[in-house]
C-alpha cells in the first residue's frame, strides 16, 4: 500500500487531455513540493515535474502540473501514443518511516 | 555528460547479500544526495534510502532498516548499496537517482536487476 493515493489507470484518445490525481496528506505534500516521474516500459522513470508545476528542460509543455492543499495533479494535453507509460507522483515525507514516498502509479493508456 | 552507472545483474540465493554499484560523473558527486529505490516485477516504486556523499550520513527505509546499508567512494564519485538476509520478495529492479536537499529526484540510472532464487 502507497503512501500517496493514484488511480491505477486512465485512457484518452489521441490529441485528447488527461489528467492524473495524487493525494496525500500533511506530512508530505501537504508540506512539501510535489515531483511527477515518467516512466516507459522498460526503463528508468524520468522527472517529468518538479517542485509542484515546473518542467525541466526538454519536457514539453503539455505536461503541467499543480498542487492544493494534500493533492496534486499531472495534465497531460495533445495525447500522443508515446505517452504511453507509468506516472508516479513523489515527494518528501517528514515521518519516520521513509524520507521520500511515491504513489502507486497510474498507468496511461492512449487508445 | 551527467549520468548514473549501475553495476550489472545479480542472481543470489535467499539468505545471501548483494551488494550494488552506482558511479556518478559529470557534476560534482559531493553536491548531491543520492537515493535507492526498488521495483518489484510489476509493481511500483519503493524508497530504501539516501546517503550524503560528502559526509557519508544516511538514512534507511524503516521496512529495511538491519538490512540495508548504503556507502560512498568519494575517490571514484561511486555509492554502494548492500541489502544482507536476501528473500525472495527482494527481487526487483534497484535504481539510484540523486536529488538536492528535499526536492526531486532529476538524475536515475539505468536500474539493476536482482533476482533472488534458489
Amino acid at each position: 500500500q502507497s503512501v500517496l493515493t493514484q488511480p491505477p489507470s486512465v485512457s484518452a484518445a489521441p490529441g485528447q487531455k488527461v489528467t492524473i490525481s495524487c493525494s496525500g496528506s500533511s506530512s508530505n505534500i501537504g508540506n512539501n513540493y510535489v515531483s511527477w516521474y515518467q516512466q516507459l516500459p522498460g526503463t528508468a522513470p524520468k522527472l517529468l515535474i518538479y517542485d509542484n508545476n515546473k518542467r525541466p528542460s526538454g519536457i514539453p509543455d503539455r505536461f503541467s502540473g499543480s498542487k492544493s492543499g494534500t493533492s496534486a495533479t499531472l495534465g497531460i494535453t495533445g495525447l500522443q501514443t508515446g505517452d504511453e507509460a507509468d506516472y508516479y507522483c513523489g515527494t518528501w515525507d517528514s515521518s519516520l518511516s521513509a524520507f521520500v514516498v511515491f504513489g502507486g502509479g497510474t498507468k496511461l493508456t492512449v487508445l | 555528460q551527467v549520468q548514473l552507472v549501475q553495476s550489472g545483474a545479480e542472481v543470489k540465493k535467499p539468505g545471501a547479500s548483494v551488494k550494488v554499484s552506482c558511479k556518478a560523473s559529470g557534476y560534482t558527486f559531493t553536491s548531491y544526495y543520492m537515493h535507492w529505490v526498488r521495483q518489484a516485477p510489476g509493481q511500483g516504486l519503493e524508497w530504501m534510502g539516501i546517503i550524503n556523499p560528502s559526509g557519508g550520513s544516511t538514512s534507511y527505509a524503516q521496512k529495511l532498516q538491519g538490512r540495508v546499508t548504503m556507502t560512498r567512494d568519494t575517490s571514484t564519485s561511486t555509492v554502494y548499496m548492500e541489502l544482507s538476509s536476501l528473500r525472495s520478495e527482494d527481487t526487483a529492479v534497484y535504481y539510484c537517482a540523486r536529488s538536492s536537499v528535499r526536492t526531486s529526484l532529476d538524475l536515475w540510472g539505468r536500474g539493476t536487476l536482482v533476482t533472488v532464487s534458489s
